[in-house]
């Protein structure tokens, strides 16, 4: 069974651009979430998308945005970019409903690097 | 402010020393806890989890972790660890009142010397 995968691996952009980072979740998965894992700190929650609705959302601005498509992939993207959006972004998917009850299969993420 | 602290960020064991990776986190309302495991060069992946009831929950590879209510934490422990189980660990906690987000801890890197 495929994981969940994300491209892509590396994406290096400069002050001011836009980026979009994609997943796949596993077949059989409604969910995705979004997280962003800077150097030193934990992941941080971004997004949850479910049935193609964005159902919450963490503490970010709203240059950070994205959708979730019928096929239930994912794009994540960061418009305006600044210097410190440069980190890990993790994806992961999982079981429709309550993420409460069903376990999230992370993908590898997506090295974005902001010049 | 919701929030999940791991007290250790870099552990440094022998092999066959026993294992506690502490959890704690400020929340109300009901809460489901998860130990991730990320170790080098692999994705994250589930270690346990509580729903609810016995709240000494076993998970895989030896891991267990004790819910303690009282103290709002949830510690990781392993009675032996191998060289194997150098990674980094994450707790995360997801509470009813937050929306269902899920909210994760800074993560404890743990390296085991053969």
């Amino acid at each position: 069974e495929a994981g969940v995968t994300q491209s892509p691996t590396h994406l290096i952009k400069t002050r001011g651009q836009q980026a979009t980072l994609r997943c796949s979740p596993i077949s059989g998965h409604t969910s995705v979430y979004w997280y962003q894992q800077a150097l030193g700190l934990g992941l941080q929650f971004l997004l949850w998308y479910d049935e193609g609705e964005e159902r919450n959302r963490g503490n970010f601005p709203p240059r950070f945005s994205g959708r979730q498509f019928p096929n239930y992939s994912s794009e994540l993207n960061v418009n305006a970019l600044e210097l410190e959006d440069s980190a890990l972004y993790l994806c992961a998917s999982s079981l429709w409903g309550n993420p409460s009850y069903n376990e999230q299969f992370f993908g590898p993420g997506t090295r974005l690097t902001v010049l | 402010a919701q929030s999940v602290s791991q007290h250790n960020h870099h552990v440094i064991l022998s092999e066959a020393a026993s294992l506690e990776l502490g959890c704690n986190y400020s929340y109300g309302g009901t809460v489901n806890l998860f130990w991730y495991v990320q170790y080098p060069g692999q994705h994250l992946q589930l270690l346990l989890k509580y729903f609810s009831g016995d709240p000494l929950v076993k998970g895989i590879k030896g891991f267990e972790a004790e819910f303690i209510k009282s103290k709002f934490s949830f510690n990781l422990r392993k009675p032996s660890v191998q060289w194997s189980d150098t990674a980094e660990y994450f707790c995360a906690v997801i509470s009813n009142t937050g929306g269902f987000k899920t909210i994760f801890g800074a993560g404890t890197r743990l390296f085991v010397k053969a």
